[in-house]
C-alpha cells in the first residue's frame, strides 16, 4: 500500500514564504511520478495548482511554484497571502492508470 | 470555458447502488480522459477512478475496484459512475475531473461534486 506522504500543517506569516513537500512512504519522488498539486477551500472544490512538476496551471500566481527537492516533490508559496490559507494536496501518478492523493497540508496565514 | 456538473448524488443503504453522472461542456469530451475523486466528511482527497476518452481503458483504486464501475457516453458529453454494494465509508462528495491520464497525468479541472451518503 503506497502512502503519500505530507505535512499535516503550516504556519506562515504574511509575506513570507513557505515549502510543502509530498514524499513516497519508501522510495523518492522524481518527475517520473508527474507530482501536481491542488488548493482547497473547505467546502469547495479543488483547484489545480501545479502539474509534471513545475508548470503552473493557467491563471494560477507566480508566487506558487513546484520542484523536487532531493527525494520529494514540493510546492513553494513566495510571499504568502491571507488568501492563500487552505488545504494543499499532491498527487503522484504510479502507473497503469493509478493516482495516489497526499495525505493533505493545511496551511494557516497569521 | 470547461464545465462540469455532477449529479445523481444521495441518501443510499448499506449494499444499495447509486450511479453518478457527470455533465460536461466547453472541451472535446471524447478526446479527454475523466476521472472521479472522492472526499470524505473531514478527511482529505481520494482518487477514484480513471477513464480513457474512448472508454476502452478503465482504471480503479482497490478501494473499489470490483463494486464500482467508471463509463461514459460520448455521445452525450456524460461520464458515469455505477457504485454497486456501497459501504459506510463510501460516503463522501465526489468530484469528476477532466483528466490529463497520457499527456502530464493531472486532474485539470474540477466539478463542483455530489455528496453520497451512505445510511441506514
Amino acid at each position: 500500500q503506497t502512502v503519500v506522504t505530507q505535512e499535516p500543517s503550516f504556519s506562515v506569516s504574511p509575506g513570507e514564504t513557505v515549502t510543502l513537500t509530498c514524499g513516497l512512504s519508501s522510495g523518492s519522488v522524481s518527475t517520473n511520478y508527474y507530482p501536481s498539486w491542488y488548493q482547497q477551500t473547505p467546502g469547495q472544490a479543488p483547484r489545480t495548482l501545479i502539474y509534471n512538476t513545475n508548470t503552473r496551471s493557467s491563471g494560477v500566481p507566480d508566487r506558487f511554484s513546484g520542484s523536487i527537492l532531493g527525494n520529494k516533490a514540493a510546492l513553494t508559496i513566495t510571499g504568502a497571502q491571507a488568501d492563500d490559507e487552505c488545504d494543499y494536496y499532491c498527487v503522484l501518478y504510479m502507473g497503469s492508470g493509478v493516482y495516489v492523493f497526499g495525505t493533505g497540508t493545511k496551511v494557516t496565514v497569521l | 470555458e470547461v464545465q462540469l456538473l455532477e449529479s445523481g448524488g444521495g441518501l443510499v443503504q448499506p449494499g444499495g447502488s447509486l450511479r453518478l453522472s457527470c455533465a460536461s461542456s466547453g472541451f472535446t469530451f471524447r478526446s479527454s480522459a475523466m476521472s472521479w475523486v472522492r472526499q470524505a466528511p473531514g478527511k482529505g482527497l481520494e482518487w477514484v477512478s480513471v477513464v480513457s476518452g474512448s472508454g476502452g481503458s478503465t482504471y480503479y483504486a482497490d478501494s473499489v475496484r470490483g463494486r464500482f464501475t467508471v463509463s461514459r457516453d460520448n455521445s452525450k458529453n456524460t461520464l458515469y459512475l455505477q457504485m454497486n454494494s456501497l459501504r459506510a465509508e463510501d460516503t463522501a462528495v465526489y468530484y469528476c475531473a477532466k483528466d490529463a491520464l497520457r499527456q502530464y497525468y493531472y486532474m485539470e479541472v474540477w466539478g463542483k461534486g455530489t455528496t453520497v451518503t451512505v445510511s441506514s
